[in-house]
């Protein structure tokens, strides 16, 4: 399977615990999307790469959160603290710039409950 | 101000009938594209149809083409021949273009929920 893969695809966790998800995008994609995504309501964009460098972050993105993509690869999305309301689905996308207007190809997202 | 607007919170649509769910957008780019994603209730976002602001044709890919209507910021889905499986939610979204300082990054609509009864 070459496309975007999330890990873990569930996740229950306790208010005030740490999460990290992971993203592995589709090989030689060099975009990398976080999108949140809660009940009724459309994807949220949170953060965006190109290779390693992080070049734009949502005001969604508060200090809590936390994005990595060390070698231009994988990513993490880390969550401090949990809060309740981070309770969504939170969808990693990748795109090659040329590939058809910069299309985005989704992962199968990661949910989280925070109880 | 909201940048897509899909103004149809539910459709539902006879198997083997055609159905649209409409689409507007607003940008002030002249450069920029469109794009609609299906997502079943499994929750993955799949990629069904792109069309670029230039393009001077209708996109189409299978059972889906995208009715652009330029002047009126309309990107409405047409899905002919509606299929039991076509049930999900919709959604559309645009990107706008780096000329004017865009950043590439898609900004996504509520959605639409089709739902295709037999």
């Amino acid at each position: 399977d070459t496309g975007v893969s999330q890990d873990p695809r569930h996740k229950i966790t306790k208010r005030g615990q740490n999460v990290t998800f992971r993203c592995d995008p589709i090989s030689e994609h060099n975009r990398l999307y976080w999108y949140r995504q809660t009940l009724g309501q459309g994807p949220e964009f949170l953060t965006y790469f190109q290779n390693e460098a992080q070049l734009e972050k949502s005001r969604l993105l508060s200090d809590r959160f936390s994005a990595e993509r060390p070698k231009g690869s994988f990513s993490t999305l880390e969550i401090q603290r949990t809060e309740q309301g981070d309770s969504a689905m939170y969808l990693c996308a990748s795109s090659f710039p040329s590939d058809q207007g910069n299309t985005i190809y989704f992962g199968e997202g990661s949910w989280l409950t925070v109880v | 101000a909201q940048k897509i607007t899909q103004t149809q919170p539910g459709m539902f649509v006879q198997e083997k009938e055609a159905v649209t769910l409409d689409c507007t957008y607003d940008t002030s780019d002249q450069s920029y594209g469109l794009f609609w994603y299906k997502q079943p209730s499994s929750g993955e976002m799949i990629f069904l149809i792109y069309q670029g602001s230039y393009d001077e044709q209708n996109a189409t890919e299978g059972r889906y083409s995208l009715n652009f209507q330029k002047a009126r910021k309309s990107a409405n889905l047409v899905i002919s021949a509606s299929q039991l499986g076509d049930s999900a939610m919709y959604f559309c979204a645009m990107r706008e273009g780096a000329l004017t300082g865009g950043s590439y990054i898609p900004t996504f609509g509520r959605g639409t929920s089709l739902i295709v009864h037999p």
